[in-house]
């Protein structure tokens, strides 16, 4: 199975400030990764497929990049809706798999 | 309008089966590169993806869990059904069901539905 850590495991930032998230795989997926967030109690969000694509309606603040094994979901201006879990997936083969998380607190 | 929704019981006795139906609208189960999925989410975890099945009715399997799992769809009544065997308090999560188009990200998720699993 692909491994898939994330870095960090949660951060503290202010509205406005720039984010990244890591995500490494175990071995190299190509760009086979998607980006989601989730909020408490609802259901996770897809942002980022095929490791930079935006999906429909997602704001232009996110963005994703990287391709092999180290990838890296970007907010340029943290809004307030953004803070939230945000998790990495790779649909490089089965089993699917996704990182531990990273949790953008205030 | 793409909408999935699960449904199944929301409590479960340890050693019996689980069984989960996400009904789906707004596209087919037949359409090529379409799959249905399903992830589940312990109280305070990270996301954990369980199967899938294709259009082509190809099925795909967590391996840690796939003794214990089976996937099946019901085109006639735009269905999606999972059951997983000898529940154990452990799997007590919320179910997600949802969408994956051609290999890519999963882009429409149902509510969940959340499983405790005690006696």
């Amino acid at each position: 199975d692909i491994q898939m850590t994330q870095s960090p495991s949660s951060l503290s930032a202010s509205v406005g400030d720039r984010v990244t998230i890591t995500c490494r795989a175990s071995q190299s997926i190509s760009s086979y990764l998607n980006w989601y967030h989730q909020k408490p109690g609802k259901a996770p969000k897809l942002l980022i497929y095929a490791a930079s694509s935006l999906q429909n309606g997602v704001p232009s603040r996110f963005s994703g990049s990287g391709s092999g094994t180290d990838f890296t979901l970007t907010i340029s201006s943290l809004q307030p809706e953004d803070f939230a879990t945000y998790y990495c997936q790779q649909n490089y083969n089965t089993p699917l798999t996704f990182g531990g998380g990273t949790k953008v607190e205030i | 309008q793409v909408t999935l929704r699960e449904s199944g019981p929301a409590l479960v006795r340890p050693t019996q089966s689980l069984t989960l139906t996400c009904t789906v609208s707004g596209f087919s189960l037949t359409t090529s590169g379409i799959c249905v999925t399903w992830v589940r989410q312990s109280p305070g975890k990270a996301l954990e993806w369980l199967a899938f099945i294709d259009w082509d009715d190809e099925k795909y399997h967590s391996t840690s869990l796939k003794t214990r799992l089976t996937i099946s769809k019901d085109t006639s009544k735009n269905q999606v059904v999972l059951t997983m065997t000898n529940m154990d308090p452990v799997d007590t999560a919320t179910y997600y069901c949802a969408r994956i188009m051609a290999m890519g990200g999963m882009d429409v998720w149902g509510q969940g539905t959340t499983v405790t699993v005690s006696s």
